[in-house]
């Protein structure tokens, strides 16, 4: 399967603070990416994404920063709030459909 | 719209037991997949499905684990015999044919005494 890594398992913020949560990837081939948050006891839910011609796409209150050059992809999130607290994961798809995903980072979010 | 559904939500076996899981995905999805997903890690796909046919079944322990889709709507993940590396949650996921979002479940838990 593809390689997909995250650099930091766990990451701690102050509510109202701006969390980034990075993401390593491998197959230079990959079509899209996207992040998936998932929180205690429910399936991954769908966040943004972002296709491989792209660098930078944003949403509400997300952004996702994508650097080919390196393979690093990065979920940026605005103004943290405690309801951002869960484990994001990022995805990469190939032109078959296919998913991989990495292996997550959990996100604490301190009031 | 509806979203995955899937039963049970948890199950506690024995090893050498054997068990069964069942989706039912998004009206309309043609593309369905089982993940696997060990506690602390990210899920993991076992197999995927076009309509009623197995697009990717490469990481799924066929001496054990078997999976159907026979109308291309309902699926159903079968382990036989259980043993206690199983112990995970099993994710279904749906999507349109070649759209770029996975919707899940919200999985099944497995646990292996």
């Amino acid at each position: 399967g593809e390689s997909v890594g995250l650099h930091l398992p766990t990451l701690s913020v102050q509510e109202g603070d701006n969390s980034i949560i990075n993401c390593a990837y491998s197959n230079s081939a990959s079509d899209y990416f996207i992040w998936y948050k998932q929180e205690s006891g429910k399936g991954p839910q769908f966040i943004i994404d972002i296709r491989s011609n792209m660098d930078k796409r944003q949403g509400q209150r997300v952004t996702v920063l994508l650097n080919k050059t390196v393979k690093h992809l990065s979920l940026q999130i605005a103004a943290t709030q405690p309801g951002d607290s869960a484990v994001y994961f990022c995805a990469e798809n190939n032109h078959f459909n296919k998913f991989y995903f990495g292996s997550g980072t959990k996100l604490n979010v301190k009031p | 719209e509806a979203g995955v559904a899937q039963s049970p939500r948890y199950k506690i076996i024995e090893k050498r037991q054997s068990v069964a899981f069942w989706c039912n995905p998004i009206s309309g999805h043609a593309t369905l997949y089982w993940y696997q997903q060990i506690l602390g890690q990210g899920p993991k796909l076992l197999i995927q499905f076009q309509n009623n046919g197995v697009v990717d079944d490469s990481q799924l322990p066929k001496d054990r684990f078997s999976a159907e889709r026979l109308k291309g709507v309902d699926s159903t993940l079968k382990i036989q015999p259980a043993k206690l590396e199983d112990s995970a949650v099993y994710l279904c996921a749906s999507s349109r044919t070649g759209a770029n979002v996975l919707t899940f479940g919200a999985g099944s838990r497995l646990t292996v005494l």
